[in-house]
């Protein structure tokens, strides 16, 4: 079975704070995507990557960062994090660009 | 631009069928993927069209009509787990880039 692992569930986080979330798959997939989701919003994807060392911007990128050093890792950064970053962030794989995309369980912050 | 419309709820008795429309337009298309995701759950692949017809898998059924850019979802003989958001998803970008629906979400009543 794939499984795609997050490093935390719920994480309650300050304004300014520098967040880290990780993302860890363990089916050798290429490509790996974080979104969020909020109510009424439904899933966006933020930023997105194909291959180690690359990456793509989503759909709304602002306020984020990400890093693919290890194909299984990708780590998405809030620099410093904001309230409007109170969020459900969902992590992803697929093996290519034409299969179903597996989630993870999701972390849900809370930016004080 | 690029967009996904579905009902934002529906309501089905336990036993009945439901349909879940989903309409969309965008740029590119390589296939439209339907999930169900639990209330606090991740979302877990239910189906995948790419081309025009009726995909059936037990209970479930995705039909695909790519010139009236239309999908459904079809779950038949409802249960009360069926109770869940479903979010219809379109593979649209160059690398594999999935846009979503806002999400349908269906309440299953006795």
């Amino acid at each position: 079975d794939v499984k795609v692992t997050q490093s935390s569930r719920y994480l309650v986080k300050r304004t300014g704070e520098k967040v880290f979330l990780e993302c860890v798959q363990d089916m050798d997939h290429e490509n790996m995507f974080w979104y969020r989701q909020d109510p009424g919003l439904g899933l966006r994807l933020i930023y997105f990557s194909y291959d180690v060392k690359m990456k793509e911007k989503g759909d709304i990128p602002e306020g984020y960062s990400v890093s693919r050093e290890k194909k299984e890792r990708f780590s998405l950064i809030l620099e410093s994090a904001s309230t409007n970053q109170t969020s459900m962030y969902l992590c992803a794989s697929s093996l290519n660009s034409a299969d179903e995309q597996f989630f993870g369980p999701g972390t849900r912050l809370t930016v004080l | 631009g690029q967009n996904i419309d579905q009902p934002t709820e529906m309501t089905a008795t336990e036993g009945a069928i439901v349909q879940i429309n989903c309409t969309y337009q965008t740029s590119g298309f390589n296939g439209l993927f339907w999930y169900q995701q639990h209330a606090g759950e991740a979302p877990t692949f239910l189906s995948y069209n790419v081309l025009d017809g009726l995909e059936e898998k037990g209970r479930f059924s995705s039909f695909l009509s790519r010139s009236k850019g239309y999908s459904y979802l079809l779950l038949k003989e409802l249960q009360m787990k069926d109770s869940a958001s479903y979010l219809c998803a379109v593979n649209g970008g160059s690398q594999g880039n999935l846009i979503f629906g806002k999400g349908t979400k269906l309440s299953v009543k006795p």
